[in-house]
Parts: structure tokens; sequence; C-alpha cells
């Protein structure tokens, strides 16, 4: 059974903490992805890599950063994070090539609540 | 550039009632299509998609939904909902660079007995 597996259900930090969020997936993709999930905002695109230590910006990557050291895993990390990052992070992952033609096989979500 | 709109934020509907969630899309690409689904505390999963072929576009448990490349939507149906339908369905327009989705804003679909 395919899966990616996020490290953390629910996260709680303090304002100015390091986070680090980590994604696993057992299905060698090649792309995986970082989302941030709000309310009626629908999810909205955080950084992407194609491959082994490349990255490439979604549509929100200010305050962000990522980290793809090995094919598996893909991670995300806030340098300071700060109350507007309390939110859903979903991790994502895909076939190269097939983020059009193929499926977004997602993570169970990983809650951050920045007090 | 892409966008998708759902039109509806939450959609209540009665057990066994027909369904109706709207998506609408803007691409100056070819186009492909998805609608996910988002349990209670679960991540997403596919519902079905379309890439070319035939209009109508059957997915899993009893859901179709219809591309219509005039009126730039994918809108997506079920003659007869279940409790278990409760859940929150996401539409995506797939962009022709390679490997990324653009998510609507999402439909909460709230079935009640």
């Amino acid at each position: 059974d395919v899966k990616v597996t996020q490290s953390s259900r629910y996260l709680v930090k303090r304002t100015g903490e390091k986070v680090f969020l980590e994604c696993v997936q057992d299905m060698d993709h090649e792309n995986m992805f970082w989302y941030r999930q709000d309310p009626g905002l629908g999810l909205r695109l955080i950084y992407f890599s194609y491959d082994v230590k490349m990255k490439e910006k979604g549509d929100i990557p200010e305050g962000y950063s990522v980290s793809r050291e090995k094919k598996e895993r893909f991670s995300l990390i806030l340098e300071s994070a700060s109350t507007n990052q309390t939110s859903m992070y979903l991790c994502a992952s895909s076939f190269g090539g097939g983020g059009i033609t193929g499926e977004l096989f997602f993570g169970e979500g990983s809650r951050l609540t920045v007090l | 550039a892409q966008s998708v709109t759902q039109l509806d934020s939450q959609v209540p509907v009665f057990e066994e009632a027909p369904v109706e969630l709207r998506c609408n899309y803007s691409s100056s690409v070819s186009v492909y299509l998805f609608w996910y689904v988002q349990y209670p505390n679960q991540g997403l999963q596919l519902l079905l998609k379309y890439l070319s072929g035939s209009t109508l576009v059957k997915g899993i448990n009893g859901f179709e939904a219809e591309f219509n490349k005039s009126q730039t939507s994918f809108h997506l149906r079920k003659p007869s909902v279940h409790i278990s339908d409760t859940a929150e369905y996401f539409c995506a327009v797939g962009n022709n660079a390679g490997n990324m989705l653009t998510f609507g804003g999402g439909t909460r679909l709230m079935v009640k007995p």
C-alpha cells in the first residue's frame, strides 16, 4: 500500500522557534511537495522538489525553506516560526513527470500551532 | 496562470439526495482536471481525474464529473449521497509545464440524516 508519512500530526511551538516538518514516502517517487491548507483558501503550494537536492519555490515560499537530501525524504523548515504560520501542512508525492497525468499521494497532515 | 474557483464553500444535503459540487477553472493551456476528497482528520485522496477523451469521468464511491470546455467547468455529481460522503472536496487543475496542481478553496459537503 502506498504511503506518505508525516512525522508529527500535531505540533505546538512558540514564536521564533525553528520548526522541522518531516515527510517520508515509500513509493520511490521523484516528486515531492509541501502544501499549506487554510480554511477557504484551499491548498497553496509552498515548495516542491523534482529530485534529490533540487527545490523549486511554489506560490507562498516566504518564511519557509526545504531540504531533500534523500529521495524518500522531504523536510519543511520554518526558520523562525510566526503566528501567521499556524496552519495545516500537507506533504505529497508523485511519479516523475506524473504531477499532471498522474496522481498526488498525500500524507495525513501536520497541524502546527504557533503561540 | 491558472486558477480554480469552487463556487460553494459549504453544501448541506440530506442523505440519499443528489448533489452537485461546482468547479470552474481558468487556464491558458491544455487542461488536466482533478477532484480530491479529504475525510475528517485525513489527507487528500484522488476521487477522479480528467486528462483527455470522454468528457464524463467516473470516480470512486459513485462520484462522476463532467468536463465542459465551453463553460470552463468540471462539476462533481453524485445521484444519491450517504452520510459517509461527508468530507471536504477539492477541485484542482494541472499545468502543462509539468507537475504543478492549483487547487480551489474547497467545498465542505455535509450530509444530514
